[in-house]
């Protein structure tokens, strides 16, 4: 069974301080990692895909990393409009997959000034 | 393009009443989801389509039912609610080819039953 954890459950930060946000998973034959964002009443906001160990994405302050076992989410002197809820999804290869997700909880992430 | 779009945005049900949650799509995706997300728990998948007239159950599917007459709408049922299924329940879809891409998700449905 596939399997995502994330934490911290939640992280508090002042503005400008940068960290990290944790991602571990268990998947047989990961096909593809997701990052969404999702602010309060509003559905999640597609993020990132990373595809294989060692690929690094980046969106703004925004920067997504992945090994074989964990993807980190790196927030860089992050705003307070970076706050939400940021989770992570796994996607397993194989022919029956159809696309389904399996999500973490998320880490709610908030941003003061 | 609205992207995918979910109705009523609220509800109130009292125990053993039925509702359809409305779920519309016009990109022209093959694949729709159906997820609940409760605190603290992730979202759990319900229900999935691959096309029309092919439905399939998710991790979480008692208690709900799905169609799939055409590719642009995905409703789910829920017959005689129970307290359990209060929860936000999203619609997604996506275009899966060769290359996984993101999902696409509504805004979502907080259902309260009492």
């Amino acid at each position: 069974e596939d399997q995502v954890t994330q934490s911290p459950e939640a992280l508090r930060l002042q503005e400008g301080e940068s960290s990290s946000l944790n991602c571990s998973y268990t998947v047989s034959g990961l096909r593809g990692l997701f990052w969404y964002r999702q602010d309060p009443g509003k559905g999640p906001e597609f993020l990132f895909t990373l595809y294989s160990a060692g690929e690094e994405k980046e969106k703004e302050r925004l920067k997504a990393t992945l090994t074989k076992k964990e993807s980190f989410l790196h927030i860089t002197a992050p705003k307070p409009e970076d706050s939400a809820t940021y989770l992570c999804a796994v996607l397993r290869g194989g022919g029956t997959s159809y696309g389904k997700l399996t999500f973490g909880q998320g880490t709610i992430l908030t941003v003061h000034p | 393009n609205a992207g995918v779009t979910q109705t009523p945005k609220f509800r109130i049900l009292k125990i053993g009443q039925s509702m359809t949650l409305q779920c519309t799509q016009d990109m022209n995706h093959n694949y729709m989801y159906w997820y609940r997300q409760d605190p603290g728990m992730g979202l759990k998948l319900i229900y999935y389509s691959v096309g029309a007239g092919i439905t399939d159950k998710g991790e979480v599917p008692n208690g709900y039912n799905v169609s799939r007459s055409t590719t642009e709408d995905f409703p789910l049922r829920l017959e005689l609610a129970a307290p359990s299924q209060t929860s936000v329940y999203f619609c997604a879809s996506s275009y899966w080819d060769r290359d996984p891409l993101g999902y696409t998700f509504g805004s979502g449905t907080r259902l309260t039953v009492v």
